[in-house]
């Protein structure tokens, strides 16, 4: 497994419901983040863990979004109550330090909510 | 907040021919530029990354240029082929924890 993997790859859900979103990243990187692409429009940047310092959670949309990471392995994004505006891709990225490396995508979660 | 624009949102070419995407960055206090491809269906894969003190980056037929003073970066590609057909998204990154994406250029190379 040499790189990022996400799970699930699709996911549909009910409006109301809670799903969870998982993130295995490269083994060693220091860095992930989650990141949201909704149909038509740009990436955007949702959160961003660094080790074990503080996770900059500027970019989430709503407290209905939580995300958590253990040390430096999975990380798993919780959206609490879903709304039919949540239905995106969700991707997560690892890199090995924070700032100028390269950012490694996986596959992304592809969330439909009814 | 740092706002980037990628034009044209779309672009198509014959085979063979040289092409320039471009994107536009309104912060010019970046850490670093990177360009992205994405195919339907699959996850971003990175193409270059130039850092903000480089002014361009070369990987096969793809070239970046970074011009930090004025805003831009362009993403040149050299004879076309209908495999480099996907979404190209240019990414500023403006700090050690973000990156700020445009929306786009979907390149099309027909056979």
């Amino acid at each position: 497994g040499a790189g990022v993997s996400q799970s699930p790859s699709n996911k549909v859900t009910e409006k109301g419901k809670d799903v969870e979103l998982r993130c295995d990243p490269i083994s060693g990187h220091t860095a992930l983040y989650w990141y949201r692409q909704r149909l038509g429009q740009g990436l955007e940047f949702l959160i961003y863990f660094q080790g074990n310092s503080a996770p900059d959670k500027s970019g989430l949309p709503s407290d209905r979004f939580s995300a958590e990471r253990t040390g430096e392995s999975v990380s798993t994004l919780t959206i609490q109550r879903t709304q039919q505006e949540d239905s995106a891709v969700y991707l997560c990225a690892s890199s090995p330090i924070a700032g100028g490396e390269t950012q490694y995508f996986g596959p992304g979660t592809r969330l439909l909510v009814l | 907040k740092q706002e980037v624009t990628q034009i044209p949102a779309a672009l198509s070419v014959p085979e063979g021919e040289n092409l320039v995407l471009n994107c536009s960055f309104t912060d010019s206090a970046i850490y670093n530029l990177q360009w992205f491809r994405q195919d339907p269906g699959k996850g971003l894969t990175s193409l270059l990354l130039i850092q903000s003190s480089q002014r361009e980056q070369t990987s096969g037929r793809l070239n970046a240029s970074l011009d930090k003073s004025s805003g831009r970066s362009t993403l040149y590609i050299a004879a076309s082929q209908p495999g480099d057909s996907a979404t190209y998204l240019c990414a500023v990154i403006g700090g050690a924890n973000n990156l700020f994406f445009g929306t786009g250029t979907r390149l099309t190379v027909i056979p």
